[in-house]
């Protein structure tokens, strides 16, 4: 089975801190997402990533960073933490050719900023 | 723009009824479609999916049914369990791309 790990289920941070959130997947998938989760608005799609070094801004940016220095590894980064960042946060990842296939979810980052 | 959307934001059932889900696509180039189940504290896991040419597409006792003349996308479970009680949405990728479009969810609740 494919397995996406996010390193922490919980996390509770300052505002104007940098905020790193790691995701780790071990089926040697190209294409790594990030998406943010919140009531009412479901999964909106914040960077991805189709290769090493590459990156891909997604619907809602602002504020975020990437970086994605190994196939595995895909991490977030919150540059200066501000309150309405505090969400869900999901990594997925997905084979890279181009027929039909789901993206795999980890159990998310719930991120508080106080 | 474009977006995929849900009928009924909540749903319940008895223990052991059928349970049908609903989703509105508006993307007709949309080619690809999946169920995603979410139980609480857990990420979106898989459940199935169906391309743009098939019209059903049946699981263990899940069946997706996809009706592109009206843009709209169905799961069905049969004889629900409380171990189905979760948020289920749906989501559609259009015909380029590796991205999806995701629906809000339906929360699932399954009476003993």
């Amino acid at each position: 089975d494919v397995k996406v790990t996010q390193s922490s289920r919980y996390l509770v941070k300052r505002t104007g801190e940098k905020v790193f959130l790691e995701c780790v997947q071990d089926m040697d998938h190209e294409n790594m997402f990030w998406y943010r989760q919140d009531p009412g608005l479901g999964l909106r799609l914040i960077y991805f990533s189709y290769d090493v070094k590459m990156k891909e801004k997604g619907d809602i940016p602002e504020g975020y960073s990437v970086s994605r220095e190994k196939k595995e590894r895909f991490s977030l980064i919150l540059e200066s933490a501000s309150t309405n960042q505090t969400s869900m946060y999901l990594c997925a990842s997905s084979p890279g050719d181009r027929s039909n296939q789901p993206q795999h979810f980890g159990d998310g980052t719930r991120l508080s900023i106080l | 723009g474009e977006s995929v959307g849900l009928h009924l934001p909540t749903l319940s059932v008895q223990e052991g009824d059928n349970s049908i889900i609903n989703c509105a696509y508006s993307n007709s180039a949309s080619d690809y479609f999946i169920w995603y189940k979410q139980e609480s504290g857990k990420g979106p896991q898989f459940i199935i999916d169906i391309r743009s040419n098939m019209d059903k597409r049946q699981g263990q006792r899940v069946t997706v049914l996809l009706n592109k003349t009206v843009k709209h996308l169905s799961l069905q479970i049969a004889a629900t369990q409380p171990g189905d009680s979760a948020v289920y949405f749906c989501a559609e990728k259009f015909d380029y791309g590796q991205n999806f479009v995701f629906g809000p969810g339906t929360r699932l609740s399954v009476l003993p």
